[in-house]
């Protein structure tokens, strides 16, 4: 049974690094084809994809949001870290982990076939 | 980047009726889309992967079609705990977009 659990700060102050951590049970990052994926949703609003990284090290951002975000896997741990310099009050929301499985096709190759098992989530509010 | 766009935003409907929700991509993903349900304080759930597969543990009376830029998730029979905010999500090509929901009330 796959399992996945976040972690972190509930309150940052503006211009601050989040750190989130994704603990994760069932599955292991060293196994071919895994991998584990942030979404994160402000209050109230959609939901929106930040980042994975994959068994391989293969790690891929949202455009979008800021650079000098970093997702980093420790496998001995089962952890997956998302890192976010200079927080906004924009960054405010419930932030989820998901596992992921990736998939292949012969018309697009590899892809994340779906985020399949998601974490509870935690929330993050940034203000000063 | 691809966008997707959900329509309708909300959709009022009774237990028992068939429900549609469309997503429309702005250029084509193939097969490459997911749709995921969300309740109150809770995390998604994946409903669908690849357009038309269902995930297991989930009931039959939901489903999903289409290829290429249009896509479609219908509940065939609404029941009281279908009543929740619907997003589809792209994984065509990075950025893994999600749709803007539609809330089923």
């Amino acid at each position: 049974q796959i399992t996945l659990r976040e972690s972190g700060p509930t309150l940052v102050k503006p211009t601050q690094t989040l750190t989130l951590t994704c603990t994760f049970s069932g599955f292991s990052l060293k196994s071919s084809g895994e991998g584990v994926a942030w979404i994160r949703q402000p209050p109230g609003k959609a939901l929106e994809w930040v980042a994975l990284i994959y068994w391989n090290d293969d790690k891929s951002y949202s455009p979008s949001l800021r650079s000098g975000l970093t997702i980093t896997k420790d496998t001995s741990r089962n952890q997956v870290v998302l890192t976010m310099p200079n927080t906004d009050p924009v960054d405010t929301g419930t932030y989820f982990c998901a596992h992921v499985v990736r998939d292949f096709d012969y018309l697009s190759g590899y892809y994340p076939r779906a985020f399949d098992i998601w974490g509870q989530g935690t929330k993050v509010t940034v203000s000063a | 980047d691809i966008q997707l766009t959900q329509s309708p935003a909300s959709l009022f409907a009774s237990v028992g009726d068939r429900v549609t929700i469309a997503c429309r991509a702005s250029q084509t993903i193939s097969r490459h889309l997911n749709w995921y349900q969300q309740k109150p304080g809770k995390a998604p759930r994946l409903l669908i992967y690849d357009a038309s597969s269902l995930q297991s543990g989930v009931p039959s009376r939901f489903s999903g079609s289409g290829s290429g830029t249009d896509f479609t998730l219908t509940i065939s029979s609404l029941q009281p705990e279908d009543f929740a905010t619907y997003y589809c999500q792209l994984t065509y090509s990075s950025p893994f977009t999600f749709g803007q929901g539609t809330k089923v009330e």
